[in-house]
């Protein structure tokens, strides 16, 4: 089974300094990885995924990842964060041949300061 | 792009009354539907994966007699939480797949929730 864990719990950035939110996960096959930004109420938002292919996947409002194999992290990364980028940010991942069935890590809550 | 609509967004109801749940894909027919359970300031924690026109497949320590799921056709699956008591009260969010991504992985589209508050 496949497990997912995302190092910090929250991550105080000032704005416009860049940000890297950990992840790392444990699985025995291959897998997809995601990122997710939940703001307060709302449901997920898929920021970005890594399917195969080039191993940096970029996303929207100016994220990245990169997937590293044999580390087996995905971390994500923003070189200048801006306040509206304040949220909880979920990594997750599924088996190739796992039904499609999605875990997701704890959660990250990214706040950024003026 | 893929939208899934949840109703009601917040709903408050007595202890041991039930309370049903919407999940609808909007405008695309989904042949898979999940559930999922969010606690304040927690992951997400997957309840359970509604397949149309058959019995949705729970996940280990929930139980099914009292989240019952209906997945009556591609655009629409229920979650009905039987006799609710105040520990029930969460967020609950679904998600569902666009059946014209089954050759892939195909993307989940996730709903905007349901606040369910048991008094």
């Amino acid at each position: 089974a496949q497990s997912v864990t995302q190092l910090d719990s929250q991550v105080p950035v000032f704005e416009e300094a860049p940000v890297e939110l950990r992840c790392n996960y444990s699985s025995s096959v291959s897998v997809y990885l995601f990122w997710y930004v939940q703001y307060p109420n709302q449901g997920l938002q898929l920021l970005l995924k890594y399917l195969s292919g080039s191993t940096l996947v970029k996303g929207i409002n100016g994220f990245e990842a990169e997937f590293n194999k044999s580390q087996t992290s995905f971390h994500l990364r923003k070189p200048s964060v801006h306040i509206s980028d304040t949220a909880e940010y979920f990594c997750a991942v599924s088996e190739v041949t796992g039904g499609f069935k999605t875990i997701f890590g704890a959660g990250t809550r990214l706040f950024v300061k003026a | 792009g893929a939208v899934v609509s949840q109703h009601p967004s917040r709903v408050i109801c007595k202890s041991g009354t039930s309370v049903k749940i919407e999940c609808r894909s909007l405008d695309f027919q989904a042949t898979t539907m999940f559930w999922y359970r969010q606690f304040p300031k927690q992951s997400l924690m997957l309840m359970a994966t509604s397949n149309e026109g058959s019995k949705a497949t729970y996940e280990q320590g929930v139980e099914k007699d009292k989240f019952l799921i209906n997945h009556a056709s591609l655009t629409l699956s229920t979650l009905t939480v039987t006799s609710a008591h105040p520990e029930d009260s969460s967020f609950y969010i679904c998600s569902a797949r666009d059946r014209r991504e089954l050759g892939g992985f195909g993307e989940q589209y996730f709903g905007p929730g349901t606040r369910l508050t048991v008094t």
